[in-house]
Protein backbone atom coordinates (compact mmCIF):
# COMPACT_ATOMS: atom_id res chain seq x y z
CA UNK A 1 0.00 0.00 0.00
CA UNK A 2 1.22 3.42 -0.78
CA UNK A 3 2.30 5.41 2.29
CA UNK A 4 3.02 9.30 2.63
CA UNK A 5 5.65 10.69 4.64
CA UNK A 6 5.33 14.24 6.33
CA UNK A 7 8.72 15.28 7.74
CA UNK A 8 7.98 17.97 10.83
CA UNK A 9 4.57 18.09 12.16
CA UNK A 10 5.46 21.84 12.38
CA UNK A 11 7.35 24.40 10.67
CA UNK A 12 7.69 28.00 11.75
CA UNK A 13 9.54 30.38 9.42
CA UNK A 14 9.65 34.39 9.20
CA UNK A 15 8.12 36.04 6.95
CA UNK A 16 10.10 36.98 4.33
CA UNK A 17 11.48 33.85 4.36
CA UNK A 18 12.37 30.32 2.41
CA UNK A 19 8.99 28.14 3.26
CA UNK A 20 10.37 24.15 3.13
CA UNK A 21 7.73 21.22 3.90
CA UNK A 22 9.00 18.29 3.03
CA UNK A 23 7.12 15.01 2.00
CA UNK A 24 8.25 11.29 1.06
CA UNK A 25 6.28 8.53 -0.58
CA UNK A 26 6.56 4.90 -0.31
CA UNK A 27 6.22 3.05 -3.89
CA UNK A 28 8.16 1.51 -6.89
CA UNK A 29 5.97 2.99 -9.16
CA UNK A 30 5.43 6.98 -8.78
CA UNK A 31 2.21 7.52 -8.14
CA UNK A 32 0.27 10.76 -8.78
CA UNK A 33 1.53 13.49 -5.90
CA UNK A 34 -0.35 16.03 -4.46
CA UNK A 35 -0.15 19.10 -2.13
CA UNK A 36 -3.18 20.66 -0.57
CA UNK A 37 -3.77 23.41 2.23
CA UNK A 38 -6.20 23.56 4.83
CA UNK A 39 -7.45 26.67 6.91
CA UNK A 40 -8.61 26.67 10.04
CA UNK A 41 -12.24 24.76 9.86
CA UNK A 42 -12.37 24.72 6.17
CA UNK A 43 -11.94 22.11 3.69
CA UNK A 44 -8.80 21.07 1.67
CA UNK A 45 -7.94 23.51 -1.24
CA UNK A 46 -5.69 22.02 -3.57
CA UNK A 47 -2.25 24.01 -4.15
CA UNK A 48 -0.99 22.03 -6.96
CA UNK A 49 0.15 18.54 -7.74
CA UNK A 50 2.26 16.38 -10.09
CA UNK A 51 1.26 13.84 -12.83
CA UNK A 52 4.29 12.51 -14.76
CA UNK A 53 4.83 15.53 -16.92
CA UNK A 54 7.13 18.27 -15.60
CA UNK A 55 9.34 17.75 -12.26
CA UNK A 56 8.97 21.05 -11.19
CA UNK A 57 4.93 21.76 -10.54
CA UNK A 58 4.11 25.66 -10.09
CA UNK A 59 0.90 25.81 -7.67
CA UNK A 60 -0.90 29.00 -6.43
CA UNK A 61 -0.22 31.34 -4.09
CA UNK A 62 3.40 31.12 -5.35
CA UNK A 63 4.28 27.61 -4.20
CA UNK A 64 5.93 24.88 -6.24
CA UNK A 65 7.13 21.45 -5.34
CA UNK A 66 9.78 19.17 -7.39
CA UNK A 67 9.50 15.95 -7.69
CA UNK A 68 12.45 13.35 -7.30
CA UNK A 69 12.41 10.14 -8.32
CA UNK A 70 15.95 9.06 -6.79
CA UNK A 71 14.45 10.46 -3.73
CA UNK A 72 10.90 9.79 -3.53
CA UNK A 73 10.17 12.97 -2.59
CA UNK A 74 7.68 16.05 -3.17
CA UNK A 75 9.01 19.02 -1.01
CA UNK A 76 7.04 21.87 -1.35
CA UNK A 77 8.63 25.43 -1.57
CA UNK A 78 7.46 28.88 -1.39
CA UNK A 79 10.59 31.52 -1.90
CA UNK A 80 9.22 34.07 0.41
CA UNK A 81 7.03 33.28 3.55
CA UNK A 82 3.65 35.50 3.36
CA UNK A 83 1.29 35.47 6.86
CA UNK A 84 -1.53 34.08 5.00
CA UNK A 85 0.59 31.23 4.14
CA UNK A 86 0.01 30.08 7.94
CA UNK A 87 -1.83 26.44 7.54
CA UNK A 88 -2.16 23.17 7.46
CA UNK A 89 -0.21 21.56 4.91
CA UNK A 90 -1.28 18.06 3.32
CA UNK A 91 1.10 15.91 0.82
CA UNK A 92 -1.11 13.23 -0.44
CA UNK A 93 -0.17 10.62 -3.48
CA UNK A 94 -3.11 9.24 -5.70
CA UNK A 95 -3.08 5.35 -6.76
CA UNK A 96 -5.51 4.13 -9.53
CA UNK A 97 -5.69 1.30 -7.11
CA UNK A 98 -8.46 0.91 -4.94
CA UNK A 99 -8.82 5.05 -6.85
CA UNK A 100 -7.95 6.40 -3.40
CA UNK A 101 -5.93 9.03 -1.87
CA UNK A 102 -3.14 8.29 0.57
CA UNK A 103 -2.43 12.27 3.08
CA UNK A 104 0.08 12.63 5.05
CA UNK A 105 -0.65 13.73 8.90
CA UNK A 106 0.03 17.68 7.82
CA UNK A 107 2.34 19.79 8.47
CA UNK A 108 1.45 22.99 10.34
CA UNK A 109 2.96 26.09 9.08
CA UNK A 110 3.43 29.51 10.95
CA UNK A 111 4.63 32.31 9.77
CA UNK A 112 6.45 34.99 12.20
CA UNK A 113 6.12 38.68 11.89
CA UNK B 1 -14.43 27.63 -5.09
CA UNK B 2 -14.69 24.29 -5.17
CA UNK B 3 -19.05 23.57 -5.07
CA UNK B 4 -18.85 20.88 -3.18
CA UNK B 5 -21.35 21.29 -0.48
CA UNK B 6 -21.58 19.37 2.51
CA UNK B 7 -24.75 19.43 5.29
CA UNK B 8 -24.79 20.04 8.31
CA UNK B 9 -21.73 21.89 9.48
CA UNK B 10 -21.89 20.54 12.88
CA UNK B 11 -23.59 17.63 14.44
CA UNK B 12 -23.50 16.27 17.53
CA UNK B 13 -25.03 12.61 18.49
CA UNK B 14 -24.32 10.01 21.21
CA UNK B 15 -22.74 6.87 21.51
CA UNK B 16 -24.79 4.15 19.84
CA UNK B 17 -26.65 6.58 17.74
CA UNK B 18 -26.65 6.55 13.58
CA UNK B 19 -25.94 9.67 11.48
CA UNK B 20 -26.44 10.47 7.88
CA UNK B 21 -24.17 13.22 6.25
CA UNK B 22 -24.95 14.75 2.86
CA UNK B 23 -22.83 15.67 0.27
CA UNK B 24 -23.60 17.97 -3.10
CA UNK B 25 -20.77 17.41 -5.76
CA UNK B 26 -19.21 19.91 -8.39
CA UNK B 27 -21.58 20.33 -11.27
CA UNK B 28 -20.22 18.18 -13.98
CA UNK B 29 -18.48 15.82 -11.29
CA UNK B 30 -19.67 11.89 -11.10
CA UNK B 31 -17.59 10.73 -8.65
CA UNK B 32 -17.39 11.11 -4.87
CA UNK B 33 -15.17 10.23 -1.98
CA UNK B 34 -15.66 10.38 1.73
CA UNK B 35 -12.38 10.96 3.97
CA UNK B 36 -12.48 10.87 7.86
CA UNK B 37 -10.42 13.58 9.23
CA UNK B 38 -9.44 12.83 13.36
CA UNK B 39 -8.02 16.28 15.01
CA UNK B 40 -4.52 16.51 14.08
CA UNK B 41 -4.77 13.82 11.57
CA UNK B 42 -4.60 14.06 7.84
CA UNK B 43 -7.68 12.78 6.31
CA UNK B 44 -8.42 8.71 6.28
CA UNK B 45 -9.92 7.42 3.03
CA UNK B 46 -13.35 5.63 3.72
CA UNK B 47 -14.96 5.11 0.00
CA UNK B 48 -15.77 6.15 -3.01
CA UNK B 49 -18.90 6.11 -5.25
CA UNK B 50 -18.46 6.41 -9.02
CA UNK B 51 -22.25 6.38 -10.59
CA UNK B 52 -24.24 5.15 -8.08
CA UNK B 53 -21.84 2.03 -7.31
CA UNK B 54 -18.92 1.83 -4.79
CA UNK B 55 -15.57 2.34 -6.71
CA UNK B 56 -13.24 1.63 -3.80
CA UNK B 57 -13.38 1.39 -0.07
CA UNK B 58 -10.98 2.00 3.11
CA UNK B 59 -10.08 0.56 6.16
CA UNK B 60 -13.40 0.87 8.08
CA UNK B 61 -15.91 -1.10 9.32
CA UNK B 62 -19.21 -2.04 7.53
CA UNK B 63 -21.47 0.50 10.24
CA UNK B 64 -19.82 2.85 7.81
CA UNK B 65 -21.78 2.90 4.39
CA UNK B 66 -22.72 5.22 2.11
CA UNK B 67 -25.16 5.83 -1.02
CA UNK B 68 -24.97 7.77 -3.95
CA UNK B 69 -28.17 9.21 -6.16
CA UNK B 70 -28.64 9.86 -9.73
CA UNK B 71 -28.31 13.87 -9.45
CA UNK B 72 -24.37 12.08 -7.69
CA UNK B 73 -24.82 13.75 -4.92
CA UNK B 74 -23.94 11.49 -1.67
CA UNK B 75 -24.41 10.30 1.64
CA UNK B 76 -22.49 9.21 4.50
CA UNK B 77 -24.18 6.73 6.53
CA UNK B 78 -22.60 5.45 10.42
CA UNK B 79 -24.27 3.37 12.97
CA UNK B 80 -23.69 2.60 16.19
CA UNK B 81 -21.72 5.80 16.90
CA UNK B 82 -18.69 5.56 18.73
CA UNK B 83 -16.29 8.46 20.45
CA UNK B 84 -13.42 7.90 18.03
CA UNK B 85 -15.83 8.35 15.30
CA UNK B 86 -15.74 12.57 16.63
CA UNK B 87 -14.02 13.98 13.44
CA UNK B 88 -14.65 15.94 10.41
CA UNK B 89 -15.67 14.82 7.62
CA UNK B 90 -14.49 15.90 4.18
CA UNK B 91 -16.48 14.88 0.62
CA UNK B 92 -14.72 15.24 -2.25
CA UNK B 93 -15.77 15.27 -6.10
CA UNK B 94 -14.08 14.94 -9.08
CA UNK B 95 -14.87 14.68 -12.72
CA UNK B 96 -14.53 10.54 -12.89
CA UNK B 97 -13.29 7.68 -11.32
CA UNK B 98 -10.30 7.71 -13.60
CA UNK B 99 -9.52 11.91 -13.00
CA UNK B 100 -6.89 12.07 -9.88
CA UNK B 101 -8.05 15.60 -9.27
CA UNK B 102 -10.48 16.02 -6.30
CA UNK B 103 -12.22 18.77 -5.18
CA UNK B 104 -13.16 18.89 -1.46
CA UNK B 105 -15.96 20.29 0.72
CA UNK B 106 -16.13 22.60 3.61
CA UNK B 107 -16.49 19.27 5.91
CA UNK B 108 -19.42 17.89 8.51
CA UNK B 109 -17.69 18.39 12.08
CA UNK B 110 -19.25 15.07 13.91
CA UNK B 111 -18.86 15.10 17.69
CA UNK B 112 -19.94 11.34 19.25
CA UNK B 113 -20.40 12.21 23.17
Amino acid sequence: AQSVTQLGSHVSVSEGALVLLRCNYSSSVPPYLFWYVQYPNQGLQLLLKYTSAATLVKGINGFEAEFKKSETSFHLTKPSAHMSDAAEYFCAAYTNTGNQFYFGTGTSLTVIP
Amino acid sequence: ETGVTQSPTHLIKTRGQQVTLRCSSQSGHNTVSWYQQALGQGPQFIFQYYREEENGRGNFPPRFSGLQFPNYSSELNVNALELDDSALYLCASSPSADEDTQYFGPGTRLTVL
